[in-house]
């Protein structure tokens, strides 16, 4: 099984600043990585497919990007609604693995 | 508009059975591959199983392989999840999802429903 670990567990980041969450896989997931945004009570949301694609309606102030088993999701000027949990999730051994990772808390500084 | 509505959480004593459904609308149900995902309070995402688009195809996570069934119902726009021999960390909010075409992500997303298993 693929392991996914998101590291650091919570970011501070003030409104306005640029946050870099990190995604590392236990082997490579080539660019078969997507990461969600949860908010408190909400379902997860899709943001990025691909490693680096947006979903339809996500702001281009979110970013994605690596390849392999590094990746990085970057907001660069976070807005108060950006304040969330994120999930990345890899896709590469489906069928049948599709594996999240723990999640980063994105918190106000 | 993508709804995706689900029903049948509650409470159950273990190694008791509970059904799920989801109801989809606003979008050719029949198209798409569909799938359970589920949160246990307080924790992370867990893909559960996954059907295709025919029924063809189906898949589960190894922690509720041979006790959840998935299944689908294309004429009623509906998928099921019926969940025999259920543990205590079965406990957990179930979503529906729906996988984007040609991409196995989760593009649109139920709002959950609730299962508690305990005595």
């Amino acid at each position: 099984e693929i392991v996914m670990t998101q590291s650091p567990a919570t970011l501070s980041v003030s409104p306005g600043e640029r946050a870099t969450l990190s995604c590392r896989a236990s082997q490579s997931v080539s660019s078969n990585l997507a990461w969600y945004q949860q908010k408190p009570g909400q379902a997860p949301r899709l943001l990025i497919y691909g490693a680096s694609t947006r979903a339809t309606g996500i702001p281009a102030r979110f970013s994605g990007s690596g390849s392999g088993t590094e990746f990085t999701l970057t907001i660069s000027s976070l807005q108060s609604e950006d304040f969330a949990v994120y999930y990345c999730q890899q896709y590469n051994n489906w069928p049948p693995g599709r594996t999240f990772g723990q999640g980063t808390k994105l918190e106000i500084k | 508009e993508v709804q995706l509505v689900e029903s049948g959480g509650g409470l159950v004593k273990p190694g008791g059975s509970l059904r799920l459904s989801c109801a989809a609308s606003g979008f050719t149900f029949s198209s798409y591959s569909m799938n359970w995902v589920r949160q246990a309070p307080g924790k992370g995402l867990e893909w559960v199983s996954s059907i295709s688009s025919s029924s063809s195809y189906i898949y589960y996570a190894d922690s509720v392989k041979g006790r959840f069934t998935i299944s689908r119902d294309n004429a009623k726009n509906s998928l099921y999840l019926q969940m025999n021999s259920l543990r205590a960390e079965d406990t957990a909010v179930y979503y529906c999802a729906r996988d984007r075409q040609w991409e196995p992500v989760f593009d649109y997303w139920g709002q959950g429903t609730l299962v508690t298993v305990s005595s």
